[in-house]
């Protein structure tokens, strides 16, 4: 079993939609969660950081982490043809740069028109 | 504009070729990291260098090579030795410093490798 599970897609809803993109996880010391939006061809670029449980919210998008289920959420609201892309969750135990990042396979995310 | 460069963006590797890849970065990172991605598998990490002149291996550093002799360089080359090269680089670096982001990674652009 992997330690990141992501649905690779790909997903494709109607501009304007409401996005909801997943992660679960295996291993419980992880606090450190991120998202990751890839355009095709590009390097990967931090959309969203959040430590611990809760909700955190940045413009359309907002980030979900519920630590008792081990399960991560990006919410994208109002969807663009722009936000069609790969997503990929990222975790980690620590703070330093010492502890391992663990990525998840990405989502790929169309938005129609 | 802070950030990684990379270069090249393209490269094309004939069999038994070592070839190398720059990562250069002005964000006065401490950390900076090597990731392979292939299409379905995600960012497999090859090697890390926490700090000038010290370097671990990540979970698939066979038949690569990495040095780290100035905190804002950290090439990687791909030897002979690595059987299946063809696949998107990814360079990235990050702070031991405290942050609003903690400790995220950065990336640059990425360099296509194939090999023909």
């Amino acid at each position: 079993q992997k330690e990141v599970e992501q649905d690779p897609g790909p997903l494709s809803v109607p501009e304007g939609a409401i996005v909801s993109l997943n992660c679960t996880y295996s291993n419980s010391a992880f606090q450190y969660f991120m998202w990751y939006r890839q355009y095709s061809r590009k390097g990967p670029e931090l959309l969203m950081y959040t430590y611990s449980s809760g909700n955190k919210e940045d413009g359309r998008f907002t980030a979900q982490v519920d630590k008792s289920s081990k399960y991560i959420s990006l919410f994208i609201r109002d969807s663009q043809p722009s936000d069609s892309a790969t997503y990929l969750c990222a975790m980690s135990e620590g703070y330093s740069s010492a502890s391992k990042i663990i990525f998840g396979s990405g989502t790929r995310l169309s938005i129609r028109p | 504009d802070g950030g990684i460069t990379q270069s090249p963006k393209y490269l094309f590797r004939k069999e038994g070729q070592n070839v190398t890849l720059s990562c250069e970065q002005n964000l006065n990172h401490d950390a900076m990291y090597w990731y392979r991605q292939d299409p379905g598998q995600g960012l497999r990490l090859i090697y890390y260098s926490q700090i000038v002149n010290d370097f671990q291996k990540g979970d698939i550093a066979e038949g690569y090579s990495v040095s780290r002799e100035k905190k804002e360089s950290f090439p990687l080359t791909v030897t002979s030795a690595q059987k299946n090269p063809t696949a998107f680089y990814l360079c990235a670096s990050s702070s031991h410093r405290e942050s609003a982001s903690g400790n995220t990674i950065y990336f640059g652009e990425g360099s296509w490798l194939t090999v023909v």
